[in-house]
C-alpha cells in the first residue's frame, strides 16, 4: 500500500460544483502539503499544514481550501469548480525540520467542465 | 513572491548524449532539492543540496548548487532511456519548497 494515499485518483465535474480531494498518510509525517501541476508551470504550493492546527496558504490558494481534520489527514476543497481548476493535484507529505524531503501521493487528476 | 524559473523546457537528446537543466532562483534559497517525475507518475525525490558551492553525485547525475545559493544544476553524464521524465528543482524558503517550471526529457533510442 502506498505511504500516501489520495482520493480520488481521477474525478470529472461540472462548474459549479462543490469538490473535496482527500490525501491520508501513514508515514507519521507532521507536514503535509497540496500541490497543483499544470503543463508548462511545474508545481504550485496551493496550502501547506505543519500540524492540526497550523495551515498556511501557499502561492494559489485563491478559490480553494483545506482542512487538516487529523496528523495523517488533509484535504483540499473546492467549493466552486471552475474549468481553470482543472489540473492534476498533488499531496505530499515531510518530516519536522530543515531540509525534509517531500513524499507524493499518486495524484489526483481533475477535469472540470 | 519568490519565483523558481527552470531551462530548458524541453530537452530531446540521442541515448548516450549528455544533459544539463538549470535552476535559478529570484532570491538567495536555505536549500534545493531535485524531484524526478517519471511519464504519469509522481516527483520522486533524488537529492537534496545545502552548502554553498556544494556538489554531489550519484552515478550519472551530477548536482551542484551555486556559490550565491540562487542557481542550480543537474548534469546527466551519457543518458539512458531509463532518464526519460521531468526533472524539477525546489528550492526552499523558510518553510516552505517552490518548485521550478521542470524540464520535461526524452531519450531516443
Amino acid at each position: 500500500d502506498a505511504d500516501v494515499t489520495q482520493t480520488p485518483r481521477n474525478r470529472i465535474t461540472k462548474t459549479g460544483k462543490r469538490i473535496m480531494l482527500e490525501c491520508s498518510q501513514t508515514k507519521g509525517h507532521d507536514r503535509m502539503y497540496w500541490y497543483r501541476q499544470d503543463p508548462g508551470l511545474g508545481l504550485r504550493l496551493i496550502y501547506y499544514s505543519f500540524d492540526v492546527k497550523d495551515i498556511n496558504k501557499g502561492e494559489i490558494s485563491d478559490g480553494y481550501s483545506v482542512s487538516r481534520q487529523a496528523q495523517a489527514k488533509f484535504s483540499l476543497s473546492l467549493e466552486s469548480a471552475i474549468p481553470n481548476q482543472t489540473a492534476l493535484y498533488f499531496c505530499a507529505t515531510s518530516v519536522r525540520g530543515a531540509g525534509g524531503e517531500l513524499f507524493f501521493g499518486e495524484g489526483s487528476r481533475l477535469t472540470v467542465l | 513572491g519568490q519565483q523558481v524559473m527552470q531551462i530548458p523546457q524541453y530537452q530531446h537528446v540521442q541515448e548516450g548524449e549528455d544533459f544539463t537543466t538549470y535552476c535559478n532562483s529570484s532570491t538567495t534559497l536555505s536549500n534545493i532539492q531535485w524531484y524526478k517525475q517519471r511519464p504519469g507518475g509522481h516527483p520522486v525525490f533524488l537529492i537534496q543540496l545545502v552548502k554553498s558551492g556544494e556538489v554531489k553525485k550519484q552515478k550519472r547525475l551530477t548536482f551542484q548548487f551555486g556559490e550565491a545559493k540562487k542557481n542550480s544544476s543537474l548534469h546527466i553524464t551519457a543518458t539512458q532511456t531509463t532518464d526519460v521524465g521531468t526533472y524539477f528543482c525546489a528550492g526552499r524558503w523558510t518553510y516552505k519548497y517552490i518548485f521550478g517550471t521542470g524540464t520535461r526529457l526524452k531519450v531516443l533510442a
